[in-house]
């Protein structure tokens, strides 16, 4: 099946430092990606939608300057959390859909800000 | 609005017993409705979808749901759960362009 991948899987960062994550499909086409964001006992949070070579739709509340998204092909998005604080400690998770109605995810990536 | 309710944050059953996971939704249209499940700093890993056809969709490791109209309902169920079934389970509604929308989850734990 189709597998998406995520770099790092775990990444600790001091505050006021930025760091990029990124998502990977490895053996599709990903004509659209989506970025969440999960607290820990909780849902998923839908921060922002992005297909391949146009500018990520951010969800109401998310700020896109602080989280940076960036699609340029059609395996690869990243995003990168500028300026990061405690606050932006979480799990984020990627997930990838190409034509059918699936999306697949990634396993995660822990961000710690120190 | 689109909405998906998982009424229950944790369900605890004995091992070898059935399993129900609830899930109702509030869709305009025809739904498109999935489970996944998490482990513990995992990604979610897709068990099961419902697009279109029989109501009773059945998906990896043993797991089946019904989708039920009248109801507005897509629970989840194993007929003899396994210690390993203990994990975070989502329910999830396919909207416009792809975009899922995410239950609270429910937690599942499997006692020996």
């Amino acid at each position: 099946g189709a597998v998406v991948s995520q770099h790092p899987s775990r990444v600790i960062c001091k505050s006021g430092t930025s760091v990029k994550i990124e998502c990977r499909s490895l053996d599709f086409q990903a004509t659209t990606m989506f970025w969440y964001r999960q607290f820990p006992k909780q849902s998923l949070m839908l921060m922002a939608t992005s297909n391949e070579g146009s500018k990520a739709t951010y969800e109401q509340g998310v700020e896109k300057d602080k989280f940076l998204i960036n699609h340029a092909s059609l395996t690869l998005s990243t995003l990168t959390v500028t300026s990061a604080h405690p606050e932006d400690s979480s799990f984020y998770i990627c997930s990838a859909s190409g034509q059918g109605d699936e999306q697949y995810f990634g396993p995660g990536t822990r961000l710690t800000v120190t | 609005a689109q909405s998906v309710a998982q009424p229950e944050d944790q369900v605890n059953v004995a091992e070898g017993n059935p399993l129900t996971v609830k899930c109702t939704y509030s869709v305009s249209g025809n739904p498109y409705l999935f489970w996944y499940v998490q482990y513990p700093n995992r990604g979610l890993q897709f068990l099961l979808k419902y697009i279109t056809g029989d109501n009773l969709v059945k998906g990896s490791y043993g797991f089946e749901a019904e989708f039920n109209k009248s109801q507005t309902s897509f629970h989840l169920k194993k007929p003899s759960a396994l210690v390993s079934d203990s994990a975070l389970y989502f329910c999830a509604v396919r909207l416009f362009g792809n975009q899922f929308y995410f239950g609270t989850g429910t937690s599942l734990t499997v006692i020996p």
